[in-house]
């Protein structure tokens, strides 16, 4: 078993929909978490980073940590169709390695 | 400013050759980061270097694999006896120092494929 779950999607909304993306983890060791996008051909890019548990907001989106349920959640408000990419969490322990999610693919339509 | 540039950003090789993945971080960037991404999963950590040092090579599956930062800037991974299931996107990431709190910026990748 992975120590990071990731729903892999495909998951299509409407312009303007709440989109909602999770993760579950295995290692209670984990304290830094973080969302990235991914567009195709490209490396990934940092969209919110967190330190333990508690909620976190920049803009349209929404970073949630549940440590006591290894469960963690990013919600993305007003979706737009630039939105449509990979969407990966990650996460570490210590600094320099991270254990990423196999991604969620999300596509908002016109 | 420039971003991190890896270099080939393809490179197809048959069975049993040795291959060289070069990574190019942003500038002023003390570490390093190689993972590889094979395809519908997440990047997997493989290595990653404070300067010139390897911090952390505990995500190299075997000894084929091998990665070098002389001089604390570009570093090149090496991959020997190259396999099929060697195929994959390699990326690269660096950031200002090894912290949790500092961005890790990756690159495009190099898609490789053993045939």
């Amino acid at each position: 078993q992975k120590e990071v779950e990731q729903d892999p999607g495909p998951l299509s909304v409407p312009e303007g929909a709440i989109v909602s993306l999770n993760c579950t983890y295995s290692n209670s060791a984990f304290q830094y978490f973080m969302w990235y996008r991914q567009y195709s051909r490209k490396g990934p890019e940092l969209l919110m980073y967190t330190y333990s548990s508690g909620n976190k907001e920049d803009g349209r989106f929404t970073a949630q940590v549940d440590k006591s349920s290894k469960y963690i959640s990013l919600f993305i408000r007003d979706s737009q169709p630039s939105d449509s990419a990979t969407y990966l969490c990650a996460m570490s322990a210590a600094a320099g390695k991270s254990t990423f999610g196999d991604g969620t693919t999300l596509t908002v339509k016109p | 400013g420039a971003g991190v540039s890896q270099t080939p950003s393809n490179k197809v090789t048959e069975k049993g050759k040795y291959v060289e993945l070069r990574c190019d971080p942003i500038s002023g960037h003390t570490a390093l980061y190689w993972y590889r991404q094979s395809l519908g999963q997440g990047p997997e950590f493989l290595i990653y270097f404070q300067g010139t040092g390897a911090a952390d090579d505990s995500g190299l599956p075997n000894d084929r694999f091998f990665a070098v930062r002389p001089e604390g800037s570009v570093s090149t991974l090496k991959i020997q006896r190259t396999e099929r299931g060697d195929s994959a996107v390699y990326l690269c990431a660096s950031s200002p120092q090894v912290s949790n709190t500092d961005t890790q910026y990756f690159g495009p990748g190099t898609r490789l494929t053993v045939l």
